[in-house]
């Protein structure tokens, strides 16, 4: 079954907003990893937070994990028109990484 | 240079056919995957090879079957193409368990007519 469902499943913004997309997953994990897919392509791996870590910062990228919720979250600060593209969390319960059915956010110029 | 390259990038084909897509990865990755992606976005895992043995075989039908000749090489061979496997199918790789991320290619988007 599905691990990792993301909230919302579309988010339209204008530039310069922040964009804040939800993932939830079902068991316990030892880590859950965020990636972006750019229409037509492969995914593209962002950060990866660690089940004994909260919060964890690169770039314009904040990532947020709340173990007893099962829950993480992405927000992306100061979106730009390039920031246009689905972003998937996965989660590692076990010996693999199962992921969502992710957000495609929209960043409007 | 292409980290995980996959071919072809696109493959129209009729019910009954069978048909292979290869995937390549030069990072020096020991694990390569196969992920099918459904008209939702859904990805799902479909075969894990870890130095060139089977980890991981979800449930799929037995028409598929993998093969990875080497640790840079899993190509996948699909029987009598069915029209609902019609989606995108990604290969991906990583270092062991991928804690530092799977490197993905860009996709194979295949039509069955």
């Amino acid at each position: 079954s599905q691990q990792g469902e993301e909230d919302p499943q579309a988010l339209s913004i204008q530039e310069g907003e922040n964009a804040t997309m939800n993932c939830s997953y079902k068991t316990s994990i030892n880590n859950l990893q965020w990636y972006r897919q750019n229409s037509g392509r492969g995914l593209v791996h962002l950060i990866l937070i660690r089940s004994n870590e909260r919060e964890k910062h690169s770039g314009r990228l904040r990532v947020t994990l709340d173990t007893s919720k099962k829950s993480s979250s992405l927000l992306i600060t100061a979106s730009r028109a390039a920031d246009t593209a689905s972003y998937f969390c996965a989660s590692r319960p076990s010996n693999q990484f199962y992921f969502g059915t992710g957000t495609s956010l929209t960043v409007i110029p | 240079d292409t980290a995980v390259s996959q071919t072809p990038k696109y493959l129209v084909t009729q019910m009954g056919n069978d048909k292979s897509i290869k995937c390549e990865q030069n990072l020096g990755h020991d694990t390569m995957y196969w992920y099918k992606q459904d008209s939702k976005k859904f990805l799902k895992i479909m075969f894990s090879y870890n130095n060139k043995e089977l980890i991981i075989n979800e449930t799929v039908p037995n028409r598929f079957s993998p093969k990875s000749p080497d640790k840079a090489h899993l190509n996948l061979h699909i029987n009598s193409l069915e029209l609902g496997d019609s989606a995108v199918y990604f290969c991906a790789s990583s270092h062991s368990e991928g804690l530092l991320g799977y490197t993905f290619g860009s996709g194979t988007r295949l039509t069955v007519v």
